[in-house]
């Protein structure tokens, strides 16, 4: 059982927008930490998508967002690509653990 | 820019240890926090610990606390995880990931992964 909550799984077809959620609570999220995305192609190494609240690293195009509010966060993707299907993971930090958490991660697939 | 290459996969019995290493190259090794990221098969992410090299002092996950040791040699710029008293739920495969000038989060770069399996 992950501290921060994703569902287990979204789909969207070519074109559309999509949204994942991760849900925390007032030791992570809610305590202003800081709120980071990944995407896990299969078979590869997770890789940085969204890093403190909405920022991209070089060559994520901006079709993937990050918003936060409260206790939760979310990624949105939007112009949904057949090169998107992959996990999605959240991150963030955990006072009361005193350590990085992740989310139990949101598999998307393209229709 | 900047690599870190894993050791290779490992077979262990249950109840032994393991040492994973991870080398770092492209970058300056000590100023960066060096954390271990493990995925048992079909399974998410789960943080392990990390270090900042320059500081030396390891952070573990409580999960872990007992079990597991974190350490760098600057000399070689490498990063090592051992993992003791493994039981057939510590197979998985095993990555190191890079923080950023900022902090320990969020893992800007990641190794390839070292599989390890752990029989009985």
């Amino acid at each position: 059982q992950s501290v921060l909550t994703q569902p287990p799984s979204v789909s969207g077809a070519p074109g559309q927008r999509v949204t994942i959620s991760c849900t925390g609570s007032s030791s992570n999220i809610g305590a202003h930490y800081d709120v980071h995305w990944y995407q896990q192609l299969p078979g590869t190494a997770p890789k940085l998508l969204i890093y403190g609240y909405n920022n991209r690293p070089s060559g994520v195009p901006d079709r993937f967002s990050g918003s936060k509010s409260g206790t939760s966060a979310s990624l949105a993707i939007t112009g949904l690509q057949a090169e998107d299907e992959a996990d999605y993971y959240c991150q963030s930090y955990d006072s009361s653990l005193s350590g990085s958490i992740f989310g139990g991660g949101t598999k998307l697939t393209v229709l | 820019q900047v690599q870190l290459v894993q050791s290779g996969a490992e077979v262990k019995k249950a109840g032994s240890s393991v040492k994973v290493s991870c080398k770092a190259s492209g970058g300056t090794f000590s100023s960066y926090a060096i954390s271990w990221v493990r995925q048992a098969p079909g399974q998410g992410l789960e943080w392990m610990g990390g270090i900042i090299p320059i500081f030396g002092a390891p952070n573990y996950a409580q999960n872990f606390q007992g079990r597991v040791t974190i350490t760098t040699d600057e000399s070689t710029s490498t990063a090592y995880l051992e993992l003791s008293s493994l039981r057939s739920e510590d197979t998985a495969v095993y990555y190191c990931a890079r923080g950023t000038a900022a902090g320990m989060t969020p893992f800007e770069y990641w190794g390839q992964g070292t599989l390890v399996t752990v029989s009985s």
